[in-house]
């Protein structure tokens, strides 16, 4: 079966310094991966995702995040953080059947960012 | 971008009543519509998978019964809790997708935050 681990619940920054999220998948074939975002009183927000190809891949609101086959890996980044970017954030894999993707989420990593 | 709506976003029940939750695309047909359930500081777990005019498919361990899914129209998915009871507590998300398959995208909503009493 295939899971998601991320194994940072809780990151502070300050505003304008880098992040790095972290997230590790267990899956048997190459996976769907996602990340959104989750701000208070709004749905999940696609920031980006990889299907295949070029294993970095550019989202929205300047984050990137790089697939790491042999490290099973998904990190997420951003080269320097607004305090906009405080919300939760969850990666999550796919599995790329002919019918409709069924995500699994991993936990989530909270964001705060310090002014 | 395509846009999902709740309703209602709170809602609060006695013990043994049963609430119903709406999940609608404003401005896509959804073909398939997924549902999840939340608990508190912990990720979203998918509860069932409806694909219009078809019956849902329901997670290992999610009672049907008690879950009713309908997903009658492109644009509208129900959440029926059933006979609710204080542990079905919890915040719901629905999302919608335009096309079967892992390349089209899950639009979600902003959840229904359920507490029964």
């Amino acid at each position: 079966a295939q899971s998601v681990t991320q194994p940072d619940i809780h990151i502070t920054v300050s505003e304008g310094a880098s992040l790095e999220l972290r997230c590790n998948y267990s899956y048997g074939a190459t996976p769907y991966l996602f990340w959104y975002v989750q701000s208070p009183g709004q749905g999940l927000q696609l920031l980006l995702k990889y299907f295949s190809g070029d294993t970095l891949v550019q989202g929205i609101k300047g984050f990137e995040a790089e697939f790491k086959r042999s490290q099973s890996s998904f990190n997420l980044r951003k080269p320097s953080v607004h305090w906009s970017d405080a919300a939760e954030y969850f990666c999550a894999v796919g599995q790329p059947t002919g019918t409709a993707s069924k995500l699994t989420f991993g936990t989530g990593t909270r964001l705060q960012v310090t002014l | 971008g395509a846009v999902v709506s709740q309703h209602p976003s709170r809602v609060i029940c006695k013990s043994g009543t049963s609430v119903k939750i709406e999940c609608r695309s404003l401005d896509f047909q959804a073909t398939t519509m997924f549902w999840y359930r939340q608990f508190p500081k912990q990720s979203l777990m998918l509860m069932a998978t409806s694909n219009e005019g078809s019956k849902a498919t329901y997670e290992q361990g999610v009672e049907k019964d008690k879950f009713l899914i309908n997903h009658a129209s492109l644009t509208l998915s129900t959440l029926t809790v059933t006979s609710a009871h204080p542990e079905d507590s919890s915040f719901y998300i629905c999302s919608a997708s335009p096309g079967q398959g892992a390349d089209y995208e899950q639009y979600f909503g902003p959840g229904t935050r359920l507490t029964v009493t």
